[in-house]
C-alpha cells in the first residue's frame, strides 16, 4: 500500500542553523512527490515538487529537496532557518497516474529557537 | 487570482444537524477533493471527483457525502454530524494530468458538539 512516513513529529532548530526534514515513501511506480508547509491558522502552501529529471529540486523560501530512489526518500533541506519558517511541514506522494490523489505523511512541526 | 474558496472558515454545530461546506475553484480544474486534518494523523482524503458528475470515495468517506454538479463547485455534506467529525477540512483542486499540483483552500474548522 502507498504510504508516506515522516519519522520526526517535532523538531527544534536554532535560527540560522541548517534544517533537514525526513520523508520516506512507499509507492510501486515512479512517485510524484511534494512538500507542503502549513503556517498556524493557514492553508497548505506548496514548497516544491518532484516529478522526474534532476533529483535535487529547488523550491520557494530557500528550500530544496533531494529524491533518492534507492532509499525511497525525499528529504527537505534548508541551509539557514529563519524564525518565520516555524510551521508544520507535510510530505506527500501523488498516488494516482496524474499525481492528484495525495497521500500525506503525518507532518513534522518545526520550532525555531532564537 | 487563482484560488480555491471554502466557506465557512469556522463552524460550530450540534450533533445531527445537517451542514454543508462549500468549495469553489476558479481555475477550471477537473479534479477536486476533500481532506480532513487531525492532529497526529496528517491529512486524509475523504472524497474526490475526477470531473462533473464523477465522484469516488477516498480513505475516510464514512459520514460524508459530496456532489459535483458543476465543474467549479464541490460541496461537502455532513448529513448527521457527530463529534468525531470535529476536524479541519481542506478542499483541493488540480488539473487532471501529469506534472500538476494541487491547490488548497484555506480550510474549514468544524466543531461538532
Amino acid at each position: 500500500a502507498q504510504s508516506v512516513t515522516q519519522p520526526d513529529i517535532h523538531i527544534t532548530v536554532s535560527e540560522g542553523a541548517s534544517l533537514e526534514l525526513r520523508c520516506n515513501y512507499s509507492y510501486g511506480a515512479t512517485p510524484y512527490l511534494f512538500w507542503y508547509v502549513q503556517s498556524p491558522g493557514q492553508g497548505l502552501q506548496l514548497l516544491l515538487k518532484y516529478f522526474s529529471g534532476d533529483t535535487l529540486v529547488q523550491g520557494i523560501k530557500g528550500f530544496e529537496a533531494e529524491f533518492k530512489r534507492s532509499q525511497s526518500s525525499f528529504n527537505l533541506r534548508k541551509p539557514s532557518v529563519h524564525w518565520s519558517d516555524a510551521a508544520e511541514y507535510f510530505c506527500a506522494v501523488g498516488a494516482n497516474q496524474a499525481g492528484t490523489a495525495l497521500i500525506f505523511g503525518k507532518g513534522t512541526t518545526l520550532s525555531v529557537s532564537s | 487570482e487563482a484560488q480555491v474558496t471554502q466557506n465557512p472558515r469556522y463552524l460550530i454545530t450540534v450533533t445531527g444537524k445537517k451542514l454543508t461546506v462549500t468549495c469553489s475553484q476558479n481555475m477550471n480544474h477537473e479534479y477536486m477533493s476533500w481532506y480532513r486534518q487531525d492532529p497526529g494523523l496528517g491529512l486524509r482524503q475523504i472524497y474526490y471527483s475526477m470531473n462533473v458528475e464523477v465522484t469516488d470515495k477516498g480513505d475516510v468517506p464514512e459520514g460524508y457525502k459530496v456532489s459535483r454538479k458543476e465543474k467549479r463547485n464541490f460541496p461537502l455534506i455532513l448529513e448527521s454530524p457527530s463529534p468525531n467529525q470535529t476536524s479541519l477540512y481542506f478542499c483541493a483542486s488540480s488539473m487532471r494530468k501529469r506534472n500538476t499540483e494541487a491547490f488548497f483552500g484555506q480550510g474549514t474548522r468544524l466543531t461538532v458538539v
